[in-house]
């Protein structure tokens, strides 16, 4: 069975950075292109960035460009997304969802950032 | 960018009946790389429909989808009170990957 497991959300400052981990497990990890896409409190979903296996292509969403880097360790079926310079609109659940063809086939439950002072 | 836009916002149903829900595109999506989500309180979303109207594994057959170009529908025969969700639809056409804003279903 497929599983993804995001950690690594808080509460951090305006201006402060974060990173976000995705572990995954019940498929074979490097096959497979990933993403990330976020939610606000009460708020529909939002596409942020994805990763091809090999990191030779890695796309953002406009808003994150230059602030995120997504990148992956396949010996160890992670994916990771740094956020730095962190502003209170980047509040939101975070999942990383399995990217099949452009569709999200599997997702995890989400770890929650929160940008305040 | 293709923007989804999802009608009604809120759809009350009883159990029983058929839903229909609206996903139009500000662009033609070709190929019909078009997905829809179904999103229960504090769960990840799940995978229902892609390709307009392939099945996703484990969803059972009341849910279906159609659709082509810019209008895409998702339909879901004989309600039950587990369909209570927020249902998204998807265009994986290009990037950005955008998402509609979503329609909640009630039962």
């Amino acid at each position: 069975e497929v599983h993804l497991v995001e950690s690594g959300g808080g509460l951090v400052q305006p201006g402060g950075s974060l990173r976000l981990s995705c572990a995954a497990s019940g498929f074979t990890f490097r096959n497979y292109w990933v993403t990330w896409v976020r939610q606000a409190p009460g708020k529909g979903l939002e596409w942020v960035a994805n990763i091809n296996q090999y990191e030779s292509e890695i796309y953002y969403l406009d808003s994150v460009k230059g602030r995120f880097t997504l990148f992956r360790d396949n010996a160890k079926n992670s994916l990771y997304l740094q956020m730095n310079s962190l502003r209170a609109e980047d509040t939101a659940v975070y999942y990383c969802a399995r990217d099949t063809f452009g569709f999200f086939d599997s997702w995890g439950q989400g770890t929650l950032v929160t940008v305040s002072s | 960018e293709i923007v989804l836009t999802q009608s009604p916002g809120t759809l009350s149903m009883s159990p029983g009946e058929r839903a229909t829900l609206s996903c139009r595109a500000s662009q033609s999506v070709r190929n019909n790389y078009l997905a829809w989500y179904q999103q229960k309180p504090g769960q990840g979303p799940r995978l229902l429909i892609y390709g307009a109207s392939s099945r996703a594994t484990g969803i059972p057959e009341r849910f279906s989808g159609s659709g082509s170009g810019t209008d895409f529908t998702l339909t879901i025969s004989r309600l039950g009170p587990e369909d209570a969700a927020v249902y998204y639809c998807q265009q994986y056409r290009s990037l950005p990957r955008t998402f509609g804003q979503g329609t909640k279903v009630e039962i």
